[in-house]
């Protein structure tokens, strides 16, 4: 299995709302990232998790919130979002979290539209 | 970071080979040459990678300086499933941050 899958694919939320998105990978990875993409943009690094630990945080404002419950699994956790933070949230996932020799695997992504 | 430096477009044909250049003046020794490219409404897709040797893959190929200071991706039979944005990107050995440009856009002409 060599897939990062992410839920949901689309999210509508308001700017008072609480939500959260979700990442998983089974490949034994031990790096986990969060990038976020605007539309016609490159993705920009948000969070860095190595041994499920947040090793990077790219001064990420903090209505963004991430998680690493287990080696496994990713969230994002959202809260007093601004509709300028509608975007693509990306996902991904390393063997190895400071080495250059890995490759990163990246989920498709949610599209997340802030009201 | 050391930069990259990447064309804004091109074009091919299908079928035909596509040579995608890439500028690293500044690479360290310790810098690995990755290449990513995104397909419109997708997430990035891992290509190739490497050091200082050419690779190979069923994807591509990487054909790497002797100075490193420059890369091509080399596909060498486009398809149309090809278009997309290619990203050039380096990667110090210590820190596995991916930092994105502007990537080139690849477009394929039946």
């Amino acid at each position: 299995d060599t897939e990062v899958t992410q839920t949901p694919k689309h999210l509508v939320m308001g700017m008072t709302n609480k939500k959260s998105l979700k990442c998983e990978q089974h490949m034994g990875h031990r790096a986990m990232y969060w990038y976020k993409q605007k539309a016609k943009k490159p993705p920009e690094l948000m969070f860095v998790y190595s041994y499920e630990k947040l090793s990077i945080n790219e001064s990420v404002p903090s209505r963004f919130s991430p998680e690493c419950p287990n080696s496994s699994l990713l969230n994002l956790h959202l809260h007093a979002l601004q509709p300028e933070d509608s975007a693509l949230y990306l996902c991904a996932s390393s063997q190895h979290p400071l080495a250059g020799e890995y490759e990163q695997f990246f989920g498709p992504g949610t599209r997340l539209t802030v009201l | 970071d050391a930069k990259t430096t990447q064309p804004n477009s091109m074009e091919s044909n299908e079928e035909e080979p596509v040579h995608l250049p890439c500028n690293h003046s500044t690479i360290s020794g310790t810098d690995y040459i990755h290449w990513y490219r995104q397909l419109p409404s997708q997430g990035p897709e891992y290509v190739i990678h490497g050091l200082t040797s050419n690779v190979n893959n069923r994807m591509a190929s990487l054909a790497i300086a002797e100075d490193r200071k420059s890369s091509t991706l080399i596909l060498h039979r486009a398809t149309l499933r090809d278009a997309a944005v290619y990203y050039c990107i380096l990667i110090t050995g210590a820190n596995s941050k991916l930092t994105f440009g502007k990537g080139i856009t690849l477009s394929v002409r039946p």
